[in-house]
């Protein structure tokens, strides 16, 4: 079936450090990519996203990685701030694409 | 401006009652959705709608009904809540289907009681 998990559910890290959120996914036909970030109370808000005829995408901060051969996708964030602390979720579409298929999600500490 | 917005935000409840959580997006968008996150965070799609039209039908009970009176406006409603019903629901919208942004509103808590 279709399912996209998260390789850690915590990470912590200190202010300042670089981050990286990996999520592994199943579908071998997923054509696009997303990172959430949700915050305590909120409803998910986007990051960035991915197609697949891509592997990299920057935005300001952050990174994505899509490795298809592996079916690897990763997050990263430089200088991680304190307001980066929250749940982060990776999603595909699905096989229809005619929805987003959502990881488990992983929750990012940092310390100051 | 609110994008996507909800009401009510909380809604506490007894087992038994039946209740609706209401969703409007302004952004012009085709498709709405409903979310269910649990309590390990987990966020599972239940409903979509294209256009007023279901497209999406998850592995839901019956209880749980949509309803778009409108593009702008994806209701839920729920039969006969029972404890395990107990989670935050998301509204959320795009302007195509799984390979957009879609855009989240900010949740609704419900606890059955």
């Amino acid at each position: 079936g279709e399912s996209v998990g998260l390789h850690l559910p915590t990470l912590s890290v200190q202010e300042g450090d670089n981050s990286i959120i990996n999520c592994a996914y199943s579908n071998s036909a997923s054509d696009y990519f997303i990172w959430y970030k949700q915050e305590s109370g909120k409803g998910p808000q986007f990051i960035i996203d991915i197609r697949s005829n891509m592997d990299k995408r920057q935005g300001q901060r952050v990174t994505v990685l899509l490795n298809k051969t592996v079916k690897h996708l990763s997050l990263q964030i430089a200088a991680t701030q304190p307001g980066d602390s929250a749940v982060y979720f990776c999603a595909e579409n699905n096989q229809a694409g005619t929805a987003l298929i959502f990881g488990k999600g992983t929750t990012l500490s940092v310390s100051s | 401006d609110t994008a996507v917005s909800q009401t009510p935000k909380y809604l506490v409840t007894q087992m038994g009652n039946d209740k609706s959580i209401k969703c409007e997006q302004n952004l012009g968008h085709d498709t709405m959705y409903w979310y269910k996150q649990d309590s390990k965070k987990f966020l599972k799609i239940m409903f979509s709608y294209n256009n007023k039209e279901l497209i999406i039908n998850e592995t839901v009970p019956n209880r749980f009904s949509p309803k778009s009176p409108d593009k702008a406006h994806l209701n839920l409603h729920i039969n006969s809540l029972e404890l395990g019903d107990s989670a935050v629901y998301f509204c959320a919208s795009s302007q195509g289907g799984g390979s957009y942004e879609q855009y989240f509103g900010p949740g609704t808590r419900l606890t059955v009681t």
